[in-house]
Protein backbone atom coordinates (compact mmCIF):
# COMPACT_ATOMS: atom_id res chain seq x y z
CA UNK A 1 0.00 0.00 0.00
CA UNK A 2 1.75 2.80 -1.26
CA UNK A 3 2.00 6.01 1.05
CA UNK A 4 1.25 9.69 -0.07
CA UNK A 5 3.53 10.89 -2.83
CA UNK A 6 3.95 13.82 -3.39
CA UNK A 7 5.61 15.53 -6.82
CA UNK A 8 7.38 17.14 -7.13
CA UNK A 9 10.33 16.83 -4.83
CA UNK A 10 11.56 19.92 -5.66
CA UNK A 11 10.15 22.91 -8.00
CA UNK A 12 12.17 25.62 -8.94
CA UNK A 13 10.48 28.55 -10.21
CA UNK A 14 10.85 32.19 -11.21
CA UNK A 15 9.09 35.35 -9.77
CA UNK A 16 6.03 35.54 -11.67
CA UNK A 17 5.45 31.67 -12.55
CA UNK A 18 3.27 29.55 -11.27
CA UNK A 19 3.63 26.39 -9.26
CA UNK A 20 2.00 23.07 -9.07
CA UNK A 21 2.32 20.59 -6.50
CA UNK A 22 0.55 16.90 -6.37
CA UNK A 23 -0.44 14.91 -3.88
CA UNK A 24 -1.58 11.29 -4.25
CA UNK A 25 -2.98 10.44 -1.05
CA UNK A 26 -2.99 6.90 0.40
CA UNK A 27 -5.01 4.38 -1.04
CA UNK A 28 -8.45 4.83 0.54
CA UNK A 29 -8.07 8.10 1.95
CA UNK A 30 -10.56 10.92 1.06
CA UNK A 31 -8.85 13.91 3.41
CA UNK A 32 -6.04 15.63 2.50
CA UNK A 33 -4.25 18.45 4.11
CA UNK A 34 -1.40 20.84 2.98
CA UNK A 35 0.90 22.28 5.34
CA UNK A 36 3.81 24.94 4.84
CA UNK A 37 6.75 24.62 6.48
CA UNK A 38 9.24 27.60 6.64
CA UNK A 39 13.03 27.33 7.99
CA UNK A 40 13.16 27.35 11.70
CA UNK A 41 9.32 27.19 11.71
CA UNK A 42 6.32 24.60 12.60
CA UNK A 43 3.93 23.65 10.01
CA UNK A 44 1.30 25.73 9.07
CA UNK A 45 -2.02 24.68 8.07
CA UNK A 46 -3.20 25.83 4.71
CA UNK A 47 -6.32 24.02 3.52
CA UNK A 48 -7.97 21.08 3.94
CA UNK A 49 -10.02 19.04 1.43
CA UNK A 50 -12.33 16.11 0.95
CA UNK A 51 -13.40 14.78 -2.19
CA UNK A 52 -14.48 17.77 -4.76
CA UNK A 53 -15.04 19.99 -1.69
CA UNK A 54 -13.20 22.16 0.66
CA UNK A 55 -13.83 21.68 4.36
CA UNK A 56 -11.38 24.64 5.57
CA UNK A 57 -9.26 26.75 3.90
CA UNK A 58 -8.65 29.26 6.60
CA UNK A 59 -4.97 28.73 6.62
CA UNK A 60 -4.46 29.76 2.68
CA UNK A 61 -3.64 33.12 1.65
CA UNK A 62 -6.71 34.92 0.18
CA UNK A 63 -4.69 36.01 -2.97
CA UNK A 64 -2.42 33.48 -6.16
CA UNK A 65 -3.32 30.12 -3.64
CA UNK A 66 -5.52 27.56 -4.40
CA UNK A 67 -6.46 24.03 -4.40
CA UNK A 68 -8.73 21.52 -5.40
CA UNK A 69 -9.26 17.64 -5.01
CA UNK A 70 -11.28 16.59 -7.56
CA UNK A 71 -13.01 13.44 -7.37
CA UNK A 72 -10.35 12.03 -10.18
CA UNK A 73 -6.67 12.49 -9.52
CA UNK A 74 -4.46 13.85 -7.13
CA UNK A 75 -4.77 17.00 -4.87
CA UNK A 76 -3.57 20.04 -6.77
CA UNK A 77 -2.18 23.21 -4.89
CA UNK A 78 -1.57 26.12 -7.16
CA UNK A 79 0.47 29.02 -6.88
CA UNK A 80 -0.12 31.75 -8.99
CA UNK A 81 2.54 34.69 -10.08
CA UNK A 82 4.97 32.79 -7.32
CA UNK A 83 7.38 35.67 -4.91
CA UNK A 84 10.53 34.59 -2.72
CA UNK A 85 8.14 34.79 0.33
CA UNK A 86 6.59 31.42 -1.37
CA UNK A 87 9.91 29.38 -1.23
CA UNK A 88 9.29 26.86 1.75
CA UNK A 89 8.37 22.91 2.30
CA UNK A 90 4.82 21.98 1.38
CA UNK A 91 3.46 18.89 2.84
CA UNK A 92 0.50 16.92 2.39
CA UNK A 93 -1.11 14.47 4.43
CA UNK A 94 -4.41 12.29 4.16
CA UNK A 95 -6.50 10.82 6.72
CA UNK A 96 -9.24 8.00 6.13
CA UNK A 97 -13.19 9.20 5.91
CA UNK A 98 -14.56 8.84 9.04
CA UNK A 99 -11.58 8.05 11.06
CA UNK A 100 -11.59 9.16 14.29
CA UNK A 101 -8.14 7.53 15.45
CA UNK A 102 -6.68 10.89 14.11
CA UNK A 103 -3.64 9.82 12.65
CA UNK A 104 -2.52 11.86 9.57
CA UNK A 105 0.25 10.20 7.03
CA UNK A 106 2.53 12.63 5.57
CA UNK A 107 4.28 12.77 2.48
CA UNK A 108 8.08 13.93 1.80
CA UNK A 109 7.30 17.17 0.99
CA UNK A 110 7.60 19.41 -1.66
CA UNK A 111 10.35 21.99 -1.61
CA UNK A 112 9.40 25.16 -3.58
CA UNK A 113 12.10 27.69 -4.31
CA UNK A 114 11.72 30.76 -5.93
CA UNK A 115 14.88 32.58 -7.89
CA UNK B 1 -9.58 28.91 18.21
CA UNK B 2 -6.80 25.61 19.06
CA UNK B 3 -3.14 26.54 19.47
CA UNK B 4 -0.37 24.15 20.07
CA UNK B 5 3.09 25.86 21.92
CA UNK B 6 6.21 23.82 21.84
CA UNK B 7 8.26 26.54 24.16
CA UNK B 8 11.52 24.68 23.68
CA UNK B 9 13.19 25.17 19.75
CA UNK B 10 16.18 22.59 20.72
CA UNK B 11 16.82 20.40 22.78
CA UNK B 12 19.76 17.89 23.39
CA UNK B 13 20.17 14.74 25.01
CA UNK B 14 22.83 12.41 25.81
CA UNK B 15 22.97 8.73 24.30
CA UNK B 16 20.82 6.22 26.77
CA UNK B 17 19.51 8.97 28.88
CA UNK B 18 15.78 10.15 29.24
CA UNK B 19 14.86 13.98 27.53
CA UNK B 20 11.45 15.14 27.88
CA UNK B 21 9.81 17.62 25.37
CA UNK B 22 7.06 19.96 26.28
CA UNK B 23 3.76 21.01 24.75
CA UNK B 24 0.67 22.54 25.98
CA UNK B 25 -2.41 23.22 24.41
CA UNK B 26 -5.43 25.56 24.25
CA UNK B 27 -8.68 23.82 23.76
CA UNK B 28 -12.42 24.49 25.16
CA UNK B 29 -13.17 21.27 23.85
CA UNK B 30 -13.75 17.94 26.00
CA UNK B 31 -13.08 15.38 23.46
CA UNK B 32 -9.82 15.44 20.89
CA UNK B 33 -6.63 14.05 20.37
CA UNK B 34 -3.12 15.02 20.88
CA UNK B 35 0.07 13.55 19.22
CA UNK B 36 3.83 13.38 18.47
CA UNK B 37 5.00 13.26 15.29
CA UNK B 38 8.79 12.69 14.25
CA UNK B 39 10.31 14.41 11.42
CA UNK B 40 13.62 12.95 10.72
CA UNK B 41 16.54 14.11 8.34
CA UNK B 42 14.87 12.48 5.75
CA UNK B 43 11.99 15.01 6.10
CA UNK B 44 9.13 12.70 6.16
CA UNK B 45 7.03 13.04 8.97
CA UNK B 46 5.69 10.01 11.07
CA UNK B 47 3.69 9.55 13.65
CA UNK B 48 5.36 8.69 17.30
CA UNK B 49 2.38 8.21 19.99
CA UNK B 50 -1.39 9.19 20.35
CA UNK B 51 -3.39 9.85 22.89
CA UNK B 52 -7.24 9.82 23.62
CA UNK B 53 -8.23 13.01 25.79
CA UNK B 54 -10.59 10.93 27.45
CA UNK B 55 -8.64 8.51 28.29
CA UNK B 56 -6.78 8.96 31.72
CA UNK B 57 -4.04 6.32 31.16
CA UNK B 58 -0.97 7.87 29.48
CA UNK B 59 0.02 6.54 25.99
CA UNK B 60 3.11 4.59 25.80
CA UNK B 61 4.83 2.84 22.55
CA UNK B 62 7.99 1.65 23.37
CA UNK B 63 10.74 3.72 24.62
CA UNK B 64 7.70 6.47 23.99
CA UNK B 65 5.39 7.94 26.57
CA UNK B 66 3.36 10.86 27.33
CA UNK B 67 2.66 12.58 30.69
CA UNK B 68 -0.84 14.14 29.59
CA UNK B 69 -2.33 16.82 31.78
CA UNK B 70 -5.85 17.65 30.74
CA UNK B 71 -6.66 19.89 33.12
CA UNK B 72 -3.45 21.58 32.26
CA UNK B 73 -3.39 21.61 28.74
CA UNK B 74 -0.06 19.66 28.98
CA UNK B 75 0.74 17.12 26.85
CA UNK B 76 4.82 16.08 27.65
CA UNK B 77 6.58 13.78 25.68
CA UNK B 78 9.69 11.24 27.29
CA UNK B 79 11.81 9.76 25.70
CA UNK B 80 13.59 7.09 27.31
CA UNK B 81 16.94 5.25 26.44
CA UNK B 82 17.60 7.98 23.72
CA UNK B 83 19.43 6.44 20.68
CA UNK B 84 20.44 8.25 17.56
CA UNK B 85 17.78 7.55 15.45
CA UNK B 86 15.65 9.74 17.66
CA UNK B 87 17.65 12.62 15.92
CA UNK B 88 14.83 15.08 14.46
CA UNK B 89 12.65 17.71 14.56
CA UNK B 90 9.27 16.74 16.86
CA UNK B 91 5.91 17.99 16.66
CA UNK B 92 2.88 18.02 18.76
CA UNK B 93 -0.22 18.15 17.53
CA UNK B 94 -3.56 18.28 18.79
CA UNK B 95 -7.12 17.50 16.72
CA UNK B 96 -10.62 17.58 17.14
CA UNK B 97 -12.30 15.20 15.39
CA UNK B 98 -15.91 16.35 13.60
CA UNK B 99 -18.90 15.19 11.39
CA UNK B 100 -16.53 16.78 8.41
CA UNK B 101 -13.63 15.29 10.05
CA UNK B 102 -10.89 16.03 11.62
CA UNK B 103 -8.96 19.27 11.87
CA UNK B 104 -4.89 19.26 12.76
CA UNK B 105 -3.06 22.08 14.66
CA UNK B 106 0.87 21.71 14.68
CA UNK B 107 3.35 23.35 17.15
CA UNK B 108 6.31 24.87 16.28
CA UNK B 109 8.68 21.97 16.56
CA UNK B 110 11.28 21.11 18.62
CA UNK B 111 14.84 19.79 17.45
CA UNK B 112 16.30 16.98 19.12
CA UNK B 113 19.85 16.60 19.01
CA UNK B 114 21.15 12.91 20.53
CA UNK B 115 25.11 13.14 21.91
CA UNK B 116 26.98 10.02 20.90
Amino acid sequence: NAGVMQNPRHLVRRRGQEARLRCSPMKGHSHVYWYRQLPEEGLKFMVYLQKENIIDESGMPKERFSAEFPKEGPSILRIQQVVRGDSAAYFCASSLQGQNTGELFFGEGSRLTVL
Amino acid sequence: AQTVTQSQPEMSVQEADNVTLSCTYDTSESDYYLFWYKQPPSRQMILVIRQEAYKQQNATENRFSVNFQKAAKSFSLKISDSQLGDAAMYFCAYSKFSNTGNQFYFGTGTSLTVIP
